[in-house]
């Protein structure tokens, strides 16, 4: 099917490593962007082409790929990284583009 | 600095249309695919449209295919919406974002803030 699919919730310990997964059947073949979204505010990119982050996102921030699924990284969590993840990337044919269902971070 | 500024959100009833505007400043708007981006209260981020630069080829999401029509005008550096026939399930903020890379559907950055869509009777 044509979804991208994100675990609805992460808890995660300031200081310590928060990895959120997207998977989709297309993810072999396109890339993935991630964006942060804080309470009330617009999202922010903090990921492009499954690996590259834009200037600005802090280095603790990163993306790998595997397969049919990817991974955002926050390493180090600062409380400020509580947020709403979310993923996006196209169909196998490039003729749309769609999100997940986003991730939500606690930090405890 | 890059700035997005949408306007034209508010209450409408079902079966009724608004014409959503998005100002481009700080970036060369004629030269780059824009897109607009949904979120209903509470949930996840909804892909609507996105234009190409030259306006020539236009992409929908399947929920607003023929009703909803994407356009811009380069001499204004504005991004247009038009919802026709809305719907209760169009209720949602709506984003308008710069698209980056080589097609209308790679990423999204920056976003505007948001405009609030409400389609109530």
């Amino acid at each position: 099917s044509n979804e991208l699919t994100q675990p609805p919730s992460v808890s995660v310990s300031p200081g310590q490593t928060a990895r959120i997964t997207c998977s989709g059947h297309a993810l072999p073949k396109q890339y993935t962007y991630w964006y942060q979204q804080k309470s009330g505010q617009a999202p922010v990119l903090v990921i492009y082409k499954d690996t590259e982050r834009p200037s600005g996102i802090p280095e603790r921030f990163s993306g790998s790929s595997s397969g049919t699924t990817v991974t955002l990284t926050i390493r180090g969590v600062q409380a400020e990284d509580e947020a709403d993840y979310h993923c996006q990337s196209a169909d196998f044919r490039g003729t749309y583009t769609m999100f997940g269902g986003g991730t939500k971070v606690t930090v405890l | 600095e890059v700035q997005l500024l949408e306007s034209g959100g508010g209450l409408a009833q079902p079966g009724e249309s608004l014409r959503l505007s998005c100002a481009a400043s700080g970036f060369t708007f004629s030269d780059t695919a824009m897109t607009w981006v949904r979120q209903a209260p509470g949930k996840g981020l909804e892909w609507v449209s996105s234009i190409t630069a030259s306006g020539v080829t236009t992409f929908y999401a399947d929920s607003v295919k023929g009703r909803f029509t994407i356009s811009r005008d380069s001499s204004k550096n504005t991004l247009y919406l038009q919802m026709n026939s809305l719907r209760a399930g169009d209720t949602a903020v709506y984003y308008c974002a710069r698209v980056l890379g080589s097609s209308a559907l790679d990423w999204f950055d920056p976003w505007g803030q948001g405009t609030l869509v409400t389609v109530s009777s």
